[in-house]
């Protein structure tokens, strides 16, 4: 078993809709949680990233964590064609340790 | 301020050639690290560099070495590639002195190796 399980979708909704994407994952230890996005034929680029549980908010991104169920969450309001992407999370301890990355959902907003 | 840089672009090599993939940042950061990305398997750590002058091995070393020339540059070698290694590789750096930490990690665009 992975110790982080992501969806690959791929995930295809219309524009304007909302988008949850999700992690679940099954080391404990996990405190830091990020969510990168990459573009095709791009690098990641990080997108927000939160420490233990609870919820962050940035523009029309949210990003949810709830330790108690190992269970992670990106939500993305008034979704854009521009948010087609690949969405990956990723998390560690905190200590100097490697980060640890799910497969990637890939997301179409369509027109 | 080109950020993470990563030559070359593409690469096709045969079984048992080697190579050297060259990868570059101009923020000043002290920890730069090497990934592969393969299909259903995600990033995964080859090699990381917490500092100038020191190197440690991530999940998948075996068959790469790595070099840190200084605080700008960190290239993978492969010396004797095999099929196993057809993959896209991913260069990454931060700012932390910590290695693999909360920071965030710039990436660069990538090297796509085929190997025959």
């Amino acid at each position: 078993q992975k110790e982080v399980e992501q969806d690959p979708g791929p995930l295809s909704v219309p524009e304007g809709a909302i988008v949850s994407l999700n992690c679940t994952y099954s080391n404990s230890a996990f405190q830091y949680f990020m969510w990168y996005r990459q573009y095709s034929r791009k690098g990641p680029e990080l997108l927000m990233y939160t420490y233990s549980s609870g919820n962050k908010e940035d523009g029309r991104f949210t990003a949810q964590v709830d330790k108690s169920s190992k269970y992670i969450s990106l939500f993305i309001r008034d979704s854009q064609p521009s948010d087609s992407a690949t969405y990956l999370c990723a998390m560690n301890p905190g200590t100097a340790s490697k980060l640890t990355f799910g497969t990637g959902t890939r997301l179409q907003v369509t027109l | 301020n080109a950020g993470v840089t990563q030559t070359p672009k593409f690469q096709v090599l045969k079984t048992g050639q080697s190579m050297t993939l060259q990868c570059a940042q101009d923020m000043n950061h002290n920890s730069m690290y090497w990934y592969r990305q393969d299909p259903g398997m995600g990033l995964r750590l080859i090699y990381y560099s917490a500092s100038e002058g020191t190197t440690d091995k991530g999940e998948v070393p075996n068959g790469y070495n790595v070099s840190r020339l200084n605080k700008r540059e960190f290239s993978l070698r492969l010396e004797s590639a095999a099929p196993s290694q057809t993959s896209v590789y991913f260069c990454a750096s931060s700012e932390s002195l910590h290695g693999p930490r909360t920071d965030t990690q710039y990436f660069g665009p990538g090297t796509r190796l085929t190997v025959l």
